[in-house]
Parts: C-alpha cells; structure tokens; sequence
C-alpha cells in the first residue's frame, strides 16, 4: 500500500523548477507532502483531500488527479533552502481500519546548487 | 510551546534486550503514530493509535508493541523479537484521523542495537 514516488532523486541550480510525483494503486482520500532535511524531523507542506480541499504553504503548490490516483508537488524557483528528501503520503479512501492511516512514500531526495 | 517530545536522541543497547522509547505531546492530538525510517527506505508505519485504550498495527508492526493509555502518551517498546531495530525511530500525532489535519513530528530517536 506504499505509495511510489518518482524521481528518486533530482538536482537542480537556483531558480530551476522540479516536479515530484505520487501515485498510489488504491483510491485515495488526502494526499500528504512533507520535507525532512537530514536529521532532522520531516516539516509539513501541503495536504491535498479528494474533492479539491488543500491547504499548505504559499510557496509551494501541488495537484491531485483523483481518477489516476497521483499527486504532483510542484517546486518553482527553486531556492538552496529546498534540499531535503521530499515524502509523499496517502490516507486511503476507506473506512474501518485503513481510516486515519498515513504511509509514505520512499522519497525524493532534491538538491539545489548554487 | 507545544509540540511532540521524544527521549533519548540517542538510545543505545544490547541485542537481546527490550527497549522503550518516549513520546509525548501537548497538542491535544486524538491520533498519534510512529515511523521507522532506515536509509533509502522512507518512513515506514510500525502503529498507530486514533484515541485512547485503542491502537492498530501498521505496516511492519512484527517485533513492537505500544500502549496508548493517555491521550498524551504513546510509548513504543522495541521487543527482542525485533531482528533489525537499529533505525530513526520517529513519532507523530495528528488532531483526527482524516481531513485538512498535518501531522506534526518529533525530533526522533536514533536506537543503535549490537
């Protein structure tokens, strides 16, 4: 049930833009998307529900396509501060005990040059 | 300040011994969760608990065992039967199950076992 991210990893210069995708083989109720950087605990920045719902931060923006089941996280302008592995995560569309069940994702990990 | 707390940073300890790990949090969270991460492996869910006296098992939940009997703690032993616990242990807590909730995370444990 976790779902797979792609690219595995990017590398970026300053200012260069980079999509992270997130697709998952079960209907989908909320897609989750976290940064970590090293270390460090992972930083929340958007949820997508099905239906349209999100929210996040204003730097950041993704998509959900809820027939395919995937989500895209969209980095535009990228800047050094974006490093970090990126995890997607996914609350699947089902009561009973999939109900509030987050899993993740492997990771993207990004690197942005100067 | 609120916010999730995990004790120790680091935890030591010999094969064959059980080990508990602390997690607290003051942000009135129904659910709370713990992750596993290993390099190139991403976070992977161990258990997870949406109110008090209740838990269910998550993805790779053979070798632990937790307790969730206050809302503000869910302490995560890491049994003997465990065969690779040396790993980032991270836990997380969330104000329901499901919508526009993040889920917020600790700082982590590093557990070393030899």
């Amino acid at each position: 049930q976790q779902p797979v991210q792609s690219p595995q990893a990017v590398i970026l210069r300053e200012g260069e833009d980079a999509v992270i995708n997130c697709s998952s083989s079960k209907a989908l109720y909320s897609v989750h998307w976290y940064r970590q950087k090293h270390g460090e605990a992972p930083v929340f920045l958007m949820i997508l529900l099905k239906g349209g719902e999100q929210k996040g931060h204003d730097k950041i923006s993704a998509s959900f396509n809820e027939k395919k089941q995937q989500s895209s996280l969209y980095l535009t302008a990228s800047q050094l501060s974006y490093s970090g592995t990126y995890f997607c995560g996914t609350v699947l569309n089902a009561g009973g005990t999939s109900y509030g069940k987050l899993t993740f994702g492997q990771g993207t990990i990004l690197t942005v040059h100067p | 300040d609120g916010g999730i707390t995990q004790s120790p940073k680091y935890l030591f300890r010999k094969e064959g011994q059980n080990v508990t790990l602390s997690c607290e949090q003051n942000l009135n969270h129904d659910a709370m969760y713990w992750y596993r991460q290993d390099p190139g492996q991403g976070l992977r869910l161990i258990y997870y608990s949406q109110i008090v006296n209740d838990f269910q098992k998550g993805d790779i939940a053979e070798g632990y065992s937790v307790s969730r009997e206050k809302k503000e703690s869910f302490p995560l032993t890491v049994t003997s039967a465990q065969k690779n616990p040396t790993a980032f242990y991270l836990c997380a807590s969330r104000i329901g199950g499901r919508g526009l909730d993040e889920q917020y995370f600790g700082p982590g444990t590093r557990l070393t076992v030899t």
